[in-house]
């Protein structure tokens, strides 16, 4: 079945940097996603990376995709506390669907 | 910026009362969503819709029910509603593009409390 699994919580000093984690179950997904939810908000897109890429690079955002392992990861250098929110990893399996499954969410808590 | 609503942002209201949530999007896209989200922050697929008169159930059983008669509304209804339809209610619409991936757009969200 379709799964996507992410660590609960995550807690890093202001200044260093963050690492969230997502596994995944379904290889078919052709890109893969990263959102935000700031508090009392919808989700917001991040970055994605398509699916035959190892790394992606976009300013303090770093995605790295390791697909024999179906991980996926996104660092945030320099956490700011304006990171602090829930990110949630996403694809779209290729089912002609067009259905997000999104993980599990992670809450990211900036410590000034 | 994302060109999608919700209304209302929160709404306290009593068991047994029919409620209908609004979502509307001004972007043209074809697929809209419900999803509901649990305190624990996980997202639950409650309904979809691929354009107008198609509607379909998502993942998670719900008792609402949504209609899509025009592009850009997609509103889900309670007809009696009870205290464990409380929740957060997030809609999202999305546009596929094969070139870019598909980007979800969400509205803002209703926080709504059945008492």
């Amino acid at each position: 079945g379709e799964d996507v699994e992410q660590s609960l919580f995550l807690s890093v000093r202001e200044g260093d940097s963050s690492v969230i984690n997502c596994t995944y179950t379904d290889s078919s997904s052709t890109y893969l996603y990263w959102y935000k939810q700031e508090p009392g908000a919808g989700l917001q897109l991040l970055t994605y990376i398509f699916s035959n890429m190892d790394m992606k690079q976009d300013q303090r955002l770093t995605v790295l995709l390791n697909k024999k392992d179906k991980h996926l990861s996104l660092r945030i250098a320099d956490t700011q506390t304006g990171d602090s929110a829930i990110y949630f990893c996403a694809e779209i399996p290729f089912s002609g669907t067009y259905k997000y499954i999104f993980g599990t969410g992670t809450r990211l808590k900036v410590l000034a | 910026e994302a060109d999608i609503y919700q209304t209302p942002r929160y709404l306290v209201i009593g068991t047994g009362k029919k409620i209908t949530l609004e979502c509307s999007q001004t972007m043209g896209h074809d697929k809209m969503y419900w999803y509901q989200q649990d305190p624990g922050m996980e997202l639950h697929l409650i309904h979809y819709s691929y354009g107008v008169n198609s509607t379909e159930k998502g993942d998670l059983s719900s008792e609402s029910t949504v209609s899509r008669i025009r592009t850009e509304h997609f509103p889900l209804t309670l007809e009696s509603a009870r205290p464990s339809h409380t929740s957060q209610y997030l809609c999202a619409s999305t546009l596929t593009d094969g070139a870019m991936g598909t980007e979800a757009f969400f509205g803002q969200g209703t926080r709504l409390t059945v008492v």
